[in-house]
């Protein structure tokens, strides 16, 4: 069964602080790792996926597949990242089953 | 393209009154997917499509939630009777074969 596990409901930081959401998955095949963005009452929007292997907005996010997770992570928050993060999980190479997304965390950029 | 488009944004409704939540994919897409965040139970993936065929409906909580997508371009998910728990945000997302999910921007459905 598909699962995604996002155990921090709500973080909160400093700015300047590191930031890191985290995620674990539970897939029986190959999976691709997204992490979406919520923004206060906007809709979800792509932040990254483990494929592109890219940094944006200053946010990285390896996967790591023995321990089955794919953390967020930014070394100096800012307090326009201040939103909902949605850790997500597809499978990959067999056509494009749903989107199964964690509960996400709430991260709360205190200034 | 203006993105996924859903209607209406804002929805405040009776208890037992028929909700229809409306949703237009960005063109091109095979997939239309409907979601349901609450606080308590976050995203929860209710049914997809594929080409216009729903594919996995196993999300639907009950037999008052019905979907429909009967073309390419537009897809309802109906409410009957709606039910105060029925109050959410629906999500309607589209993806194509090697593109991530879009997502339109809710119907803030509220069931009074």
């Amino acid at each position: 069964a598909q699962r995604v596990t996002q155990p921090e409901k709500l973080l909160s930081v400093f700015k300047g602080a590191p930031v890191e959401l985290k995620c674990n998955y539970s897939y029986s095949g190959s999976p691709e790792l997204f992490w979406y963005v919520q923004y206060s009452r906007q809709r979800l929007q792509l932040l990254l996926r483990h494929i592109s292997r890219e940094s944006i907005k200053g946010f990285t996010a390896d996967l790591n597949k023995g321990e089955t997770s794919f953390h967020l992570k930014k070394p100096f928050a800012q307090e326009e990242d201040s939103a909902m993060y949605y850790c997500a999980l597809s499978g990959a190479g067999s056509g494009n089953t749903p989107l199964v997304f964690g509960k996400g965390t709430r991260l709360s950029v205190i200034a | 393209d203006a993105g996924v488009i859903q209607s209406p944004r804002h929805e405040v409704t009776e208890m037992g009154q028929e909700v229809t939540l409306r949703c237009k994919p960005i063109s091109g897409h095979d997939y239309l997917f409907w979601y349901r965040q609450t606080m308590m139970r976050g995203l929860e993936l209710l049914i997809y499509f594929n080409n216009n065929v729903p594919i996995d409906d196993s999300g639907m909580p009950e037999d008052r939630f019905s979907a429909k997508m009967p073309n390419a371009s537009f897809s309802t998910l109906k409410i009957q009777p709606s039910e105060p728990r029925d109050s959410a945000v629906y999500f309607c997302a589209s993806r194509g074969i090697r593109t991530e999910a879009f997502f339109g921007q809710g119907t803030r459905l509220t069931v009074v």
